[in-house]
């Protein structure tokens, strides 16, 4: 059973718009959440985190949120480039050090 | 840093046939993780150990795969026998955790990954 949850496997967004990937999670027992994101023949390189006493964490153009009521975060990246074109994986971690990914949402920028 | 290194890059092999992938950990790393990435089932942890010790082996498929970490550097993953369905990638991760109750204070590095093709 998914823990973490990417509903939509590829996405196509203009470049220069808003790039928003969406992710829910079942295990209300996680408390930190995580965007990884993955170029072909290279392993996944952490893009940005947020905790669960936040809602909102934000770094250059990428922006997490988290609906922890809803058990449902997402990925803003403001404006969409070129080299964003990747895989993006969400994924959570409750205590310890195990995180649980989720399959993975394939970002496309068109030109 | 190298950063995490895995080895081979690339495995042919078949069926029946044992496999052995390696793993370099960062430096000072004390965690170390297995994953595996399918189309079918995403990027699914297998193994993970802290400070040499599996901690957690629940996401090994079943008793044909096994991981060793003999010292704070070295890690393998051994799939024997082979089968055509462990066909993927197989990308190995370290950081660093206090313990391994606690979070690492810093983020999972992966390394470039080995796809494996069992034919």
């Amino acid at each position: 059973d998914q823990q973490v949850k990417q509903n939509s496997p590829s996405l196509s967004v203009q470049e220069g718009r808003i790039s928003i990937l969406n992710c829910d999670y079942t295990n209300s027992m996680f408390d930190y959440f995580l965007w990884y994101k993955k170029y072909p023949a290279e392993g996944p390189t952490f893009l940005i985190s947020i905790s669960s006493i936040k809602d909102k964490n934000e770094d250059g153009r990428f922006t997490v949120f988290l609906n922890k009521s809803a058990k449902h975060l997402s990925l803003h990246i403001v404006p969409s480039q070129p080299g964003d074109s990747a895989v993006y994986f969400c994924a959570a971690s409750g205590q310890g050090d195990k995180i649980i990914f989720g399959k993975g949402t394939r970002l496309h920028i068109l030109p | 840093d190298a950063g995490v290194i895995q080895s081979p890059r690339h495995e042919v092999t078949e069926m029946g046939q044992e496999v052995t992938l390696r793993c370099k950990p960062i430096s000072g790393h004390n965690s170390l993780f297995w994953y595996r990435q399918t189309m079918m089932r995403g990027l699914e942890l297998l193994i993970y150990f802290n400070n040499n010790v599996p901690i957690d082996d629940s996401g090994m498929p079943e008793d044909r795969f096994s991981a060793k970490m003999p010292n704070a550097s070295f890690s393998t993953l051994k799939i024997q026998p082979s089968e055509p369905r462990d066909s993927a990638v197989y990308f190995c991760a370290s950081s660093y955790a206090h313990t391994h109750l606690s979070r690492s204070t810093d983020t999972q590095y992966f390394g470039p990954g080995t796809r494996l093709t069992v034919l």
